[in-house]
């Protein structure tokens, strides 16, 4: 079945160093592929998507490339910052119908001055 | 728009109690979908439905486990004969029909079978 799999945290880093954090997927199908982020005490707010191969969603300086090559959709930011402290869910759905909603497990990001 | 709204916020039963959360979507979203989440793990999905219709309700985590969305509106999750591992953080969101089903999350109701 379709899954997501996401790097292990916590994953603590210094502000204004780089972040990656990595997402693989496995689906049938022809996923959307998103990232959602959740801050403390907040709900999940989607953080950008891609919707078919070579797409590159962007949104507050994170980028994240569909790659089907590699079944991979790794988030990027060149620079954290304090406030980029969060969990990060990778997730998926079908394409076509919105079906076959799957997230990763989350990865803990902190970011410290 | 005031987003996806959630009642109630927390809730605390005893175990063989029935429970039922409320979610109200963006007004003009035809999606909604439930989800369960636990302590340190992602979004599980129960079910969702596009106006009234559940289109899909096996992933529903057993038959104690119900929802509704009578008139295409707001929508209810029941959970009767609550058990200790029931206790998570329910999530609801809503989107609108394509093109990419992006989904917005209401804030949840917790959750706590004692």
């Amino acid at each position: 079945g379709d899954s997501v799999t996401q790097m292990e945290g916590p994953v603590t880093l210094s502000e204004e160093a780089f972040l990656t954090i990595n997402c693989t997927y496995t689906a049938t199908g022809y996923p959307s592929l998103f990232w959602y982020v959740q801050y403390p005490g907040e709900g999940l707010q989607l953080l950008l998507k891609a919707t078919k191969a070579d797409d590159k969603g962007s949104n507050k300086g994170f980028e994240a490339t569909y790659r089907k090559e590699t079944t991979s959709f790794h988030l990027e930011k060149g620079s954290v910052q304090v406030s980029d402290s969060a969990v990060y869910f990778c997730a998926l759905s079908d394409r076509i119908t919105g079906n076959q909603f799957y997230f990763g497990t989350g990865t803990s990001l902190t970011v410290i001055p | 728009d005031t987003g996806v709204s959630q009642n109630p916020r927390h809730k605390i039963t005893k175990r063989g109690q029935n429970v039922t959360f409320r979610c109200d979507p963006i007004s003009e979203h035809n999606r909604l979908y439930w989800y369960r989440q636990t302590l340190g793990q992602g979004p599980e999905f129960l079910t969702y439905f596009q106006n009234e219709a559940q289109l899909e309700k096996s992933r529903l985590l057993s038959d104690r486990f119900s929802a509704e969305r009578p008139k295409g509106s707001f929508s209810t999750l029941e959970i009767q004969r609550t058990e200790q591992g029931d206790s998570a953080m329910y999530l609801c969101a809503s989107s609108l029909v394509g093109p990419s089903y992006e989904q917005y999350f209401g804030p949840g109701t917790r959750l706590t079978v004692t």
